[in-house]
């Protein structure tokens, strides 16, 4: 398995630009998490889907963030407008089954966002 | 609600000498343990867990780390570091209850001295 897949590994963006991130979870996971990380903050947890279905998004920073997972084999994270403290690397993750609170997960590698 | 706390930002260590990466949780309820690594550029990948059983455990690249359920601590070691430990170690850890969610501590950043 090519591991969970992240595009494009960077993104360099004007403040009030539309940004859409985009991931491609292990085939067979059924759950997807994205992160954000910055140096301020570390990694924060924005939201999560299980089977499609988003389960928790109360780390979404504001209206501006919106994500997506039409199916099980991709989703989106969507930032309109963008700012420049939307600056940071957002990450993907996926896990099986509950994994967790066994696995662990598995990252992709990130997406670098500029906001300038 | 679980959270850790990596007392650590940075560790500098020369090449060959040992290192703990010192890890500390708060938690109602039993926990897993993960620590995890992140090279630059990269993401993040899964060094090792304590699920339960044996508290020393043995992850990849000689590292282990040692479940402390009275001090609710996680300390992860390396007898004898390299150069290519140079990276950044999170420690994490998720509840029992079937609730899917890590959480992350805020990072020790090992670098390793020639």
């Amino acid at each position: 398995d090519a591991g969970v897949i992240q595009s494009p590994r960077h993104e360099v963006t004007e403040m009030g630009q539309e940004v859409t991130l985009r991931c491609k979870p292990i085939s067979g996971h059924d759950y997807l998490f994205w992160y954000r990380q910055t140096m301020m903050r570390g990694l924060e947890l924005l939201i999560y889907f299980n089977n499609n279905v988003p389960i928790d998004d109360s780390g979404m920073p504001e209206d501006r963030f919106s994500a997506k997972m039409p199916n099980a084999s991709f989703s989106t994270l969507k930032i309109q407008p963008s700012e420049p403290r939307d600056s940071a690397v957002y990450f993907c993750a996926s896990s099986f089954r509950g994994g967790a609170s066994i696995y662990g997960y598995t990252f992709g590698s990130g997406t670098r966002l500029t906001v300038v | 609600a679980q959270s850790v706390t990596q007392l650590d930002s940075q560790v500098p260590v020369f090449e060959e000498a040992p290192v703990e990466l010192r890890c500390n949780y708060s938690s109602s309820v039993s926990v897993y343990l993960f620590w995890y690594v992140q090279y630059p550029n990269q993401g993040l990948q899964l060094l090792l867990k304590y699920l339960s059983g044996s508290t020393l455990v043995k992850g990849i690249n000689g590292f282990e780390a040692e479940f402390n359920k009275s001090q609710t601590s996680f300390h992860l070691r390396k007898p004898s570091v390299h150069i290519s430990d140079t990276a950044e170690y999170f420690c994490a850890v998720s509840d029992r209850t079937g609730a899917n969610n890590l959480f992350f501590g805020t990072g020790t950043r090992l670098t390793v001295i020639p």
